[in-house]
């Protein structure tokens, strides 16, 4: 069964601090990646996801990932983060050609003005 | 872009009644619908996975005569928690893949049920 990580629970940072927020998933065979972003209020948007091609994908909002094989790993990351970022970020993955999704526990980040 | 809406957003029950959650695809045809079920502070727990015009596949320790589930269009699931208890106060999302099949899911608003 594929399972998904995501080590930071919790996470503050100063406007226009960089951000890498960990995700490491467990599944040996061909991985679609997704990164999910829900502000508060709102419902589940899709941010970036990796099928195949290039590792380093990147999504909405300024928003990059890197998919890492070797380390079962699809970190996200921004370079400089606006209060505007505040919001809870999950990461998914699902095997290639099988639509069922897991997702992380999540991890809420908290953008200080 | 694709758009999954939910009805209602909120409902308030008693113990012992039926509630009917509606997920529909606003713009696209979905084969395959999904509903989850979120509990504070934690991940989306998937419940079952729904095909239209087939039976949906219950995820382990989910009651499929608690929770039915129904998906009898392209564009329309069902979720219908029968005899609510107050433990089946939660946040349920459904989320709706398109035709193609890679795995991206768009989510609807959520429906928030409190059962009293």
């Amino acid at each position: 069964a594929q399972s998904v990580s995501q080590h930071n629970h919790h996470v503050i940072l100063s406007e226009a601090a960089s951000l890498e927020l960990g995700c490491n998933y467990s599944y040996g065979g061909t991985v679609n990646l997704f990164w999910y972003v829900q502000y508060p209020g709102q419902h589940l948007q899709l941010l970036l996801k990796y099928f195949s091609g290039d590792p380093l994908v990147k999504g909405i909002k300024g928003f990059e990932a890197e998919f890492i094989k070797s380390k079962f790993s699809f970190n996200l990351r921004k370079p400089s983060v606006q209060w505007s970022d505040t919001a809870e970020y999950f990461c998914a993955v699902n095997s290639g050609g099988y639509q069922k999704v897991t997702f992380g526990t999540g991890t809420k980040l908290q953008v200080i003005p | 872009g694709a758009v999954v809406s939910q009805h209602p957003s909120w409902v308030i029950c008693k113990s012992g009644t039926s509630v009917k959650i509606e997920c529909r695809s606003l713009d696209f045809q979905a084969t395959t619908m999904f509903w989850y079920r979120q509990f504070p502070k934690q991940s989306l727990m998937l419940m079952a996975t729904s095909n239209e015009g087939s039976k949906a596949t219950y995820e382990q320790g989910v009651e499929k005569d608690k929770f039915l589930i129904n998906h009898a269009s392209l564009t329309l699931s069902t979720l219908t928690v029968t005899s609510a208890h107050p433990e089946d106060s939660s946040f349920y999302i459904c989320s709706a893949a398109d035709r193609d099949g890679l795995g991206e899911q768009y989510f609807g608003p959520g429906t928030r049920l409190t059962v009293t």
